[in-house]
């Protein structure tokens, strides 16, 4: 089970830091963490992928990493269009990959 | 410019089997991995599992009992069928493309817009 925080609240300009668990164990690199951002009736996008490599496109406020046992998505200084659902996913081995449960984050 | 679009019956009967496909344009299917993806009302996002362009699966243990994909690569599409469907099967199915490199697949990065199912008599 990959399990992250179900919300966050952020000020406009703030700093916020989701992170993403694994019941089994500590995540690391070998898991290939992605983060995807998601706003309502949209399909996912993808923030970050290997743990902390960011996708084409976006903005260098948006952060991976492996704090201590978890992967983290930072977001420094929030943005208001930043309101959106995060997914972390995954991969647990086997050719097997879960996604978290989502953290919606709400900037105000 | 990649473009992924899912298709099939927006309505299934409890029991029956909900059979979808995804149409891939700008891109060939082949010598790629590609996935389904679920997400029911209100809920997060649920990995089904993927298929290589060689027919080659992994499905998610919680899935693999209902589920089979498969690949023709003549039409440049991937379909999803999942059997015995039940009201918790409801959700919207997604399509996506995996990234990779170096054997490795990191990430999904092209996904369709999504198909809503109803699983309901």
């Amino acid at each position: 089970v990959v399990t992250q925080e179900p919300s966050f609240s952020v000020s406009p300009g703030g700093t916020v830091t989701l992170t993403c668990a694994l019941s089994s164990g500590s995540v690391s690199r070998g898991h290939y963490p992605n983060w995807y951002q998601q706003t309502p009736g949209q399909a996912p996008r993808t923030l970050i992928y290997n743990t902390n490599t960011r996708s084409s496109g976006v903005p260098g406020r948006f952060s991976g990493s492996i704090l201590g046992d978890k992967a983290a998505l930072t977001i420094t200084g929030a943005q208001a269009d930043d309101e959106s659902d995060y997914y972390c996913m995954l991969y647990i081995g086997s050719g097997i990959r879960v996604f978290g449960g989502g953290t919606k984050v709400t900037v105000l | 410019q990649v473009q992924l679009q899912e298709s099939g019956p927006g309505l299934v009967k409890p029991s029956e089997t909900l059979s979808l496909t995804c149409s891939v344009s700008g891109d060939s299917i082949s010598n790629q991995y590609w996935s389904w993806i679920r997400q029911p009302p209100g809920g997060g996002l649920e990995w089904i599992g993927y298929i290589y362009y060689s027919g080659s699966t992994n499905y998610s243990p919680s899935l693999k009992s209902r589920v089979i994909m498969s690949v023709d690569t003549s039409k440049n599409q991937f379909s999803l069928k999942l059997n015995s469907v039940v009201a918790a099967d409801t959700a919207v199915y997604y399509c996506a493309r995996w990234f990779c490199a170096n054997d490795i697949c990191y990430h999904l990065d092209v996904w369709g817009r999504g198909t809503t199912v109803t699983v309901s008599s």
